[in-house]
This record gives structure tokens, sequence and C-alpha cells, in this order.
């Protein structure tokens, strides 16, 4: 069973409109969560992390965890074109989900 | 730029060829990690490094892998009769001692190897 799942999309969402990426870890003692972006052909770069239940926003940006059913999101509000990214989901010691493709179309 | 550079940027190889590659971390970084990315995964990660201590390393690495970091400062990273499998992108990576979560990428050094 992989540790971090998520699914490779892609999520194809307009511009404007809300983008809801999913992460699920087996790992219930986890304690740390965060999602990295990665452009094509760069290297995944940090955007949020939360510790606790409930949800963190940072911006156009919402991180939501939930330990109990082991799960966590990423919500990119008013999505831009330039958002159009693979987005990691990653836990504790950075082990990463496979990441799943971003594709925000005008 | 992040601060952290790798070289070489690519490398290609023959199978059974050693190839080894280096890491400048951030210098005020004392945590380096090594990954390998493929097409369509997440970076898979290999090892870590605190200062100069080898803290941990993947179960799935083979023996065929080292790495090195003298002096707490740069590291390496070594396959030894590398073997088509082994193409792929290897990231460096690092983080401040107070807060792990945050890692900044080198670009990254594509292994190819034919």
């Amino acid at each position: 069973q992989k540790e971090v799942e998520q699914n490779s999309g892609p999520l194809s969402v307009p511009e404007g409109a809300i983008a809801s990426l999913n992460c699920t870890y087996s790992d219930r003692g986890s304690q740390s969560f965060f999602w990295y972006r990665q452009y094509s052909g760069k290297s995944p770069e940090l955007i949020m992390f939360i510790y606790s239940n409930g949800d963190k926003e940072d911006g156009r940006f919402t991180a939501q965890l939930n330990k109990a059913s082991q799960y966590v999101s990423l919500l990119i509000r008013d999505s831009q074109p330039s958002d159009s990214a693979t987005y990691l989901c990653a836990v504790d010691k950075l082990i990463f989900g496979t990441g799943t493709r971003l594709q925000v179309f005008p | 730029d992040t601060g952290v550079s790798q070289d070489p940027r690519h490398k290609i190889t023959k199978r059974g060829q050693n190839v080894t590659f280096r890491c400048d971390p951030i210098s005020e970084h004392n945590r380096l990690y090594w990954y390998r990315q493929t097409l369509g995964q997440g970076p898979e990660f290999l090892t870590y490094f605190q200062n100069e201590a080898q803290l941990e390393k993947s179960r799935l690495l083979s023996d065929r892998f080292s790495a090195e970091r003298p002096k707490g400062s740069f590291s390496t990273l070594e396959i030894q009769r590398t073997e088509q499998g082994d193409s792929a992108m290897y990231l460096c990576a690092n983080s401040q001692q107070g807060f792990a979560g945050e890692l900044f990428f080198g670009e990254g050094s594509r292994l190819t190897v034919l």
C-alpha cells in the first residue's frame, strides 16, 4: 500500500473556478502535511503546510486536514492558468504522493 | 533560484558505468536530502543527512547507491554499475533544522542510462 495517494489527474478547471486537490495517507500517526507545486521541467516548491485538524488559508490557497479520515486537501480559489502544474502532497518524513496534474483553461 | 546547485545537470552513460552527482546546498541549512523522480511520479526518498551524518536511507535503495556528505557541506551521490532502470531525475534538497518541512530543491541531475 502506498503511503501517500493522490489522483494523478489531470484535473481540468476553468479560469476563476475553485480547484480541489485531494490526498490520503496510510500512517495514522503522521503529524505534518505539505503541498508542493511542480511546474513542468522544474523542481517542486512548497506552497502550504498544515499540522492541525481544520483549515489553513494563505491567499488563494486553503489547506484542509482531517486526521480522523487521514485526508488532506488543497483548495485553490480563483484559479489562474498560471496555476497549471502538478501538485504534490507530502507527509512527515517528506514521503511524496505521485501528484495531481492541474490544468486551468481560460 | 533556491541556492541549491547540482552538477552535472545532465548525464548520459552506458549501462554498467559508474556515475557521481554533486549537490552544493544552502550553507546554513544543515539537512540534506536526495530524491529520485521519474516521469509521472512524485519524488522518491533516497537518503537524508543532518550535517555529515547519514541518518536515514531508503530500504528500497540498492547497495549500488552510496551517498556522502563530508564535513557537512556538499554531498555526492554515486551509482555504481548503472542499469537502465536508474534513468531518472536525481534531486537534492535542503531544509533548516528548525523547520524540516520546507525543502529547497536544486534543479536536479538528469541521468540517462543507455
